[in-house]
């Protein structure tokens, strides 16, 4: 069955550090990949999608994610964090094919110190 | 632009009752709607998804059962509501297939 992995339940960063969150899943044909991010007290949001291309993706608000078909993941970053990137971050992963199952991974709770 | 609504933002029923969430989009045609169940380190779950009016997929045995009466309305429902089905849950659209989907605010239900 299809998985997705994240492999930090928990992250602390203090304001201006690097941030990297790990995402890999099993799915071995073409794949949409998805970050979503949940601040606190709000929905789901979009941060980036890879669909095809240039396998480094810019997102919203300075993110970014590099897609490795090889290692199957799809991780993502940003150079400098700040304090309002206090959220949740979801890794999601449609297969290929016709289906519309969006498997997401468990969550990475991030929390930024100022 | 899109907008998708979801209601009642929080319940709380006691177990046997039914059950009605309700979630609807506006500002667009033909959206594929899901309905998801968010548990606390375990991500999001797919519970039903739909592509058109009456098309209902369900991903989960369950007590739950969802139905599309309108293009733009999808409804969450159950007969007898089980503890087990207290949870947060949230309803999402998409334009196609493989396509990103878009998240509603959710609601938190509370079984008694």
């Amino acid at each position: 069955a299809q998985s997705v992995s994240q492999h930090n339940h928990h992250v602390i960063l203090s304001e201006a550090a690097s941030l990297e969150l790990g995402c890999n899943y099993s799915y071995g044909g073409t794949v949409n990949l998805f970050w979503y991010v949940q601040y606190p007290g709000q929905h789901l949001q979009l941060l980036l999608k890879y669909f095809s291309g240039d396998p480094l993706v810019k997102g919203i608000k300075g993110f970014e994610a590099e897609f490795i078909k090889s290692k199957f993941s799809f991780n993502l970053r940003k150079p400098s964090v700040q304090w309002s990137d206090t959220a949740e971050y979801f890794c999601a992963v449609i297969s290929g094919g016709a289906t519309n199952k969006l498997i997401f991974g468990t969550g990475t709770l991030l929390a930024v110190q100022p | 632009s899109q907008t998708i609504h979801q209601w009642p933002a929080t319940l709380v029923q006691p177990v046997g009752s039914p059950l009605s969430l309700e979630c609807t989009v506006e500002g667009t045609s033909n959206p594929n709607l899901y309905w998801y169940r968010q548990a606390a380190g375990r991500g999001l779950q797919l519970l039903f998804y739909s592509v058109g009016i009456g098309q209902i997929s369900s991903e989960v045995p369950q007590n739950l059962s969802a139905s599309r009466p309108q293009d733009r309305q999808f409804i969450l429902s159950s007969k007898k509501l089980l503890l087990s089905d207290s949870g947060f849950y949230l309803c999402a659209w998409s334009a196609g297939l493989g396509q990103p989907q878009h998240f509603g605010d959710g609601t938190r239900l509370s079984i008694l």
